[in-house]
């Protein structure tokens, strides 16, 4: 079975170009989930979605950012205009739910991102 | 609201040293409470996991007792390999109906040498 898949590994843009990141989740798998990790920080929770609605998008940092998952598949993360704090490494998780706590998450290898 | 503290690293031990990696949180409800590595150039993968109080989870050789008395859980190996050197991450997911968004560590970097 293949794992969670990230595209691409890495991307070097400059402040104000656009950039999209994709995620292919584990097939099957309704709840996909993104994080990002700013240098030196934690992982943080930037939103989750089951199959194609969005359930929780409190962690996206701003309206520069838009994340879609076409008919429940994969999904897309656009940062648009590319600010140098966004900065990081992406990842993406996704599990088969139902959501709880005690459902486990398989990430991604993750995208890193440099904004220049 | 919900967090959790994990010692800082980086942490240096020789090959067949006792490992512990220190792991506190911070949450409302019953959460479950996650270990995480990333060896180098790669993803995330769960390491561990355990889902209710004195739970113990463990997995190659690695091993996390869930503590509700003293909110933590320690990651701890009896003899670390070279092949151990990875970041481990401390997360939870809280159990009381939430989404199940994890809440990670700043993680721990550790280094084996032979």
């Amino acid at each position: 079975e293949a794992g969670v898949t990230q595209f691409p590994s890495h991307s070097v843009i400059e402040k104000g170009q656009t950039v999209t990141l994709r995620c292919d989740p584990i097939s099957g798998h309704d709840n996909l989930y993104w994080y990002r990790r700013v240098m030196g920080k934690e992982i943080k929770f930037l939103l989750h979605f089951v199959k194609e609605s969005k359930q929780d998008e409190s962690g996206m940092p701003n309206n520069r950012f838009l994340a879609e998952r076409t008919g429940g598949t994969y999904s897309t993360l656009k940062v648009q205009p590319a600010e140098l704090e966004d900065s990081g490494v992406y990842f993406c998780a996704s599990s088969s739910g139902p959501p709880q706590g005690t459902d486990t998450q398989y990430f991604g290898p993750g995208t890193r991102l440099t904004v220049l | 609201g919900n967090s959790v503290t994990q010692m800082e690293g980086p942490v240096t031990l020789s090959e067949e040293a006792f490992l512990t990696i220190n792991c506190t949180y911070t949450a409302t409800g019953y959460p479950s409470l996650f270990w995480y590595v990333q060896y180098p150039g790669e993803g995330l993968q769960l390491l561990l996991k355990a889902t209710k109080a004195d739970d113990k989870g463990s997995n190659k050789g690695f091993e996390a007792t869930y503590r509700k008395e003293t909110t933590s859980f320690h990651l701890e190996k009896g003899s670390v390999q070279v092949s151990d050197s990875a970041v481990y991450f401390c997360a939870l997911s809280d159990y009381g109906g939430s989404q199940g968004n994890l809440i990670f560590g700043k993680g721990t970097k550790l280094s084996v040498k032979p």
